[in-house]
């Protein structure tokens, strides 16, 4: 099993611009998430998602958008992307709901916006 | 609301030292749950151990041991006679029961620097 991965490890955007950070897990497990990591703080919840066809919003979820089309991918998309968007993010998942289950994470992204 | 504090931001320490990493939540809630993750400087993140809240039994594995004391609200973590691989940043964190699967607070970590 290769877990969760997460491409690309790292981009550099200007401003504007827009991408998709891909995540995929084959581990079939239902709950996804998407955090990031600014430098000095702890992880902080952007999107997630609790089984294909559902998402919901975390605790910074502007600026970003997610989808969930099957178990395994659950892709975030920055539309127009800032300087404050630069950070490490990170696509997590679970079998069930976190309040219990461990996470198990990607490696990251890391995103520099200019 | 819940919370996690990390008031260690960095510690370094000489191999083979013995070092605790501190964990102090907040929560209302009777149910709840703590992990430690460990990200080494690789950048991934690595699931170290989970607790429930009515389980204060301590957790020995290896080197490593927690202390889970309700009565302070802590969840502190030991490494025993420390290696240079134990560099990494640690991170506390808190789920409540009655939260769904957004409910998985961060604290900030703790950055462990073990010299040779």
């Amino acid at each position: 099993n290769a877990g969760v991965t997460q491409t690309p490890k790292f981009r550099i955007l200007k401003i504007g611009q827009s991408m998709t950070l891909q995540c995929t897990q084959d581990m079939n497990h239902n709950y996804m998430y998407w955090y990031r990591q600014d430098p000095g703080m702890g992880l902080k919840l952007i999107y997630y998602s609790v089984g294909a066809g559902i998402t919901d919003k975390g605790e910074v979820p502007n600026g970003y958008n997610v989808s969930r089309s099957t178990t395994e991918d659950f892709p975030l998309r920055l539309e127009l992307a800032a300087p404050s968007q630069t950070s490490v993010y990170f696509c997590a998942s679970s079998y069930s709901t976190s309040s219990y289950n461990e996470q198990f994470f990607g490696p990251g992204t890391r995103l520099t916006v200019l | 609301a819940q919370k996690v504090t990390q008031a260690q931001t960095e510690i370094s320490v000489v191999e083979k030292e013995d070092v605790t990493l501190d964990c102090v939540y907040e929560t209302r809630d009777t149910t709840y749950y703590l992990f430690w993750y460990k990200q080494p400087p690789s950048g991934e993140l690595v699931f170290l151990i989970r607790r429930n809240s009515f389980d204060e039994q301590n957790e020995i594995s290896g080197r490593y041991s927690w202390n889970f004391q309700k009565s302070t609200s802590s969840f502190n973590f030991t490494i025993t006679a420390s290696q240079v691989v134990d560099s990494a940043v640690y991170f506390c964190a808190l789920s409540e029961a009655r939260r769904g699967a957004d409910g998985l607070t961060f604290g900030k970590g703790t950055h462990l620097i073990i010299q040779p």
